[in-house]
Formats: structure tokens, sequence, C-alpha cells
């Protein structure tokens, strides 16, 4: 089956530096990865949606400077929290499809705890 | 893009029965996918159900989709302590679709 890895499961760090999660297709082209945030018992918020080789489109209220996503190829896309602050601390989330495809392969999360 | 609306939000069950949640939507799809998180993990899919079938199992999972009154009903049969997770569902309106989630339910099966 499809494989999503996601990596760090989980990352402490000060505020004002950076962190990057790294989202990889292990076994299949990921045209199309898409990146959310968890609060705990919340739904999943969709951040933004990356498409290989092209620039993420954001949803309304993600700071594109502060959450930079990329993808530059089809089998990694990585999100970087640009100086991260405690309200930044969250559960990160990403998924993959292929072309046209109607399942999504999510990666395992990645808990952020900015102190 | 449109999300699916879980109900109910939380379950609590014994081991051994049956739960049931619902999922409801908006628009016209051509296909609903269910989804399941463990607690601190990512999702999994579980199943899907195309727009032209109203009933599919998968072993102790059985989905059922009325596009007339846009729902869809999963029912986890003899569950189980694992079973314990999230329950999400993705109504999709075509491959370019943008996937939301809405709260999911809540089952705890208590052993």
């Amino acid at each position: 089956g499809a494989v999503v890895s996601q990596h760090p499961s989980w990352v402490i760090c000060k505020s004002g530096t950076s962190v990057k999660i790294e989202c990889r297709s292990l076994d299949f082209q990921a045209t199309t990865m898409f990146w959310y945030r968890q609060f705990p018992k919340q739904s999943l918020m969709l951040m933004a949606t990356s498409n290989e080789g092209s620039k993420a489109t954001y949803e309304q209220g993600v700071e594109k400077d502060k959450f930079l996503i990329n993808h530059a190829s089809l089998t990694l896309s990585t999100l970087t929290v640009t100086s991260a602050h405690p309200e930044d601390s969250s559960f990160y989330i990403c998924s993959a499809r292929v072309l046209l495809g109607e399942k999504l392969f999510f990666g395992s999360g990645t808990q952020l705890s900015v102190l | 893009s449109q999300q699916g609306e879980e109900d109910p939000q939380a379950l609590s069950i014994q081991e051994g029965e049956n739960a049931t949640m619902n999922c409801s939507y908006k628009t016209s799809i051509n296909n609903l996918q269910w989804y399941r998180q463990n607690s601190g993990r990512g999702l999994v899919h579980l199943i899907l159900i195309r727009s032209n079938e109203r009933e599919k199992h998968s072993g102790r999972l059985r989905v059922t989709l009325d596009t007339s009154k846009k729902s869809s009903s999963l029912l986890i049969t003899a569950s189980r302590a694992a079973d314990t997770a999230s329950y999400f569902c993705a109504p999709s309106s075509g491959g370019s679709y943008i996937p939301t989630f809405g709260r999911g339910t809540s089952l705890i099966v208590h052993p």
C-alpha cells in the first residue's frame, strides 16, 4: 500500500527558531500534498495545498511567510515553521495524493512544541 | 470544497456492541470516504463508496450512502477496544477536490 513518511514525529524547540517538517511518499508519486494543523480534540484544519513544482496555495488566514511549503519533487514536500512561537505549538499532518487520485495517504503527524 | 459533518461527536460503547456514526454533506459528490485517526497519529483510509453505490462492506465495516439525503453512515460491528479512535468522513466531488474534514466522531470502546 501507499506509504507516506513524515519526520520528525515530535519536536521541541525554543521560541524564535525555525523547524522543518518533511513529508515523503515512499512508493508512489505524490503530485499533490496537503498540510493540516490539528489542535487537541479538534478537526484537521487545512493549511495549504502544494503541487509538485508549483507554489503552494494557502488557505485564508494562514501566513505563507511563516509556514513555508516546498514541494520540489514528486516524493517530497516540506513545511518550515519560521520563527516559531508558543502559539504555533500544534500537531501538523501531511497527506498525499496521486494525480486525480481519490484516496489520501497520510503521514503519521508531527507534534510541535515551542517553548 | 466541502466537508462532511459527523454525528455524534462522541460515542462510548462496550466491546462487542455495534457502533454507528453518521455523516452529512451539502452538495453532490462523486464518492465519499471514511478515515480513522488514532490518537496522536495521521489518518488511515478505511473505505470509499461511490455515488452510484448504496452500501459497501469491508470486514467489520459497513458503509451506506443515501445521495437523496446527502448522508452516509459507518457501522462497525462487534467492536473491539482497538477500534477506539476518531472517525472522519470526506465527501469528494472529483479528483481535483481539496479534502477538508469535520470534527469527526470520537469513538471509545470499553473492554
